[in-house]
């Protein structure tokens, strides 16, 4: 079935410095990348949508300039914490959506633990 | 802004006990309910997709119902096993954009 390769599972970094998440679909291709953020004791929110080839669409109240999505191939998206601080401690889940199959499709990556410190 | 809620929030069931959970929404702007069943460390794994009113799914011993006029959906385990130990989600979609709106989740803990 389809997989999504996510990676660090975990990474731990100063305040101040950027993280960058990469997310990979190994046996499809994925034309939508979604991304999701979950605090503690709360549900997966979605932070951003991003189609290959062109600029990612940001919830309400996700600044896009500190969360950098790329989605170059159909193949990799990569979410960047630019300047991380300890708020942005949290765990981040990408997803990818299969577009050559209705409905369902959807496959998610195993998540990033991000602590700054 | 669409809620989803999940009931109960934990669960913690003896093996062989059959068990299930609610996922409430809003019945307006509906389009598809998704199940994941997710186990620590590991990517969700999609369980059911469903659209219909009245849509039942099934899944060896994992079934799910959808009622979209009064806005939910029941997840049931027949005869829990200790590897049925996951956070249960549902999400819902309104459109086909491809956004989900999930709940939080229900923890089952399955005692041998």
């Amino acid at each position: 079935g389809a997989v999504v390769s996510q990676h660090p599972s975990r990474v731990i970094c100063k305040s101040g410095t950027s993280v960058k998440i990469e997310c990979r679909s190994l046996d499809f291709q994925a034309t939508t990348m979604f991304w999701y953020r979950q605090f503690p004791k709360q549900s997966l929110m979605l932070m951003a949508t991003s189609n290959e080839g062109s600029k990612a669409t940001y919830e309400q109240g996700v600044e896009k300039d500190k969360f950098l999505i790329n989605h170059a191939s159909l193949t990799l998206s990569t979410l960047t914490v630019t300047s991380a601080h300890p708020e942005d401690s949290s765990f981040y889940i990408c997803s990818a959506r299969d577009g050559t199959v209705p409905g369902d499709g959807y496959t998610f990556g195993s998540g990033t633990r991000l602590t700054v410190v | 802004i669409l809620n989803v809620e999940q009931s109960p929030q934990s669960l913690h069931v003896q093996e062989g006990d059959s068990t299930n959970f609610t996922c409430s929404f809003p019945s307006s702007n509906f389009y598809a309910l998704h199940w994941y069943r997710w186990e620590t460390a590991k990517s969700p794994e999609a369980l059911f997709v469903m659209t219909l009113n009245g849509d039942e799914k099934k899944k060896g011993r994992i079934s799910a119902t959808l009622n979209t006029k009064e806005g939910y959906s029941y997840l049931y385990i027949k005869g829990s096993q200790p590897e049925d130990s996951a956070t249960y989600l549902c999400a819902l979609s309104s459109s086909n954009t491809g956004k989900l709106i999930f709940g939080q989740g229900t923890t089952l803990q399955v005692k041998p």
